[in-house]
């Protein structure tokens, strides 16, 4: 079965970066887009990006343009998205997905 | 950016009682490939988002059929026929024709 495997929940320093990874199983990892999601307590979902896992091609919400970085390892399956220079605001829950699955989200907190 | 308005924002209702959710977009959703990405999740309580409907009126695999979703252009609905208790949470329309892809705000499906 499919299944979309996030990291552990992380906490960071105010100015930091980190790597969040999304492992695919299942189905051919190169069929499709991985897309990752925000989600903010309590509030609803807003679209970061997507990248093509077999080209490596990106496609960016503006909004996170100089927030996120998306990467793929497709020697392990992995999809990585890399949250830099964090503040408060990006204090939320982080969803990777494919068009019919998703992960189980991985929470970020942002304290220092 | 496209906007989706959904209503109500919330939505109380009795076991078996039949509801539907509208969502309104701020332009057409037909893509210029012929699609229209209009899809529907539901996210239940801690947990993450599943995917019900896809393309419109598509039901995803594993969904029961009492969930079905119309519409075209720029109003959309969802409509469970017999709501059940596994089905409260929230539930969100969410455009993938126009980039930044978008959510709507949300729709909370309460036991009355």
């Amino acid at each position: 079965q499919v299944n979309l495997l996030q990291s552990g929940a992380a906490l960071v320093k105010p100015g930091a970066s980190v790597k969040l990874s999304c492992k695919a199983s299942g189905y051919t990892f190169t069929d499709y887009y991985i897309h990752w999601v925000k989600q903010s307590h309590g509030k609803s979902l807003e679209w970061i990006g997507y990248i093509n896992p077999n080209s490596g091609y990106t496609n960016y919400n503006e909004k996170f343009k100089s927030k996120a970085t998306l990467t793929v390892d497709k020697s392990t399956n992995t999809a990585y998205m890399e949250l830099s220079r964090l503040t408060s605001e990006d204090s939320a829950t982080y969803y990777c997905q494919q068009p019919h699955y998703w992960g189980q989200g991985v929470m970020v907190t942002v304290s220092s | 950016d496209v906007v989706l308005t959904q209503t109500p924002p919330t939505l109380s209702a009795t076991i078996g009682q039949s509801v539907s959710i509208s969502c309104r977009s701020s332009q057409s959703l037909l893509h210029s490939n012929g699609n229209t990405y209009l899809h529907w999740l539901l996210q239940r309580p801690g947990q993450s988002p599943q995917l019900l409907i896809y393309l419109v009126s598509r039901l995803e695999s594993g969904v029961p059929n009492r969930f079905s979703g119309s519409g075209s252009g720029t109003d959309f609905t969802l409509k469970i026929s017999g709501v059940e208790a596994e089905d409260l949470g929230v539930y969100y329309c969410v455009q993938g024709t126009h980039a930044p892809y978008t959510f709507g705000a949300g729709t909370k499906l309460e036991l009355k």
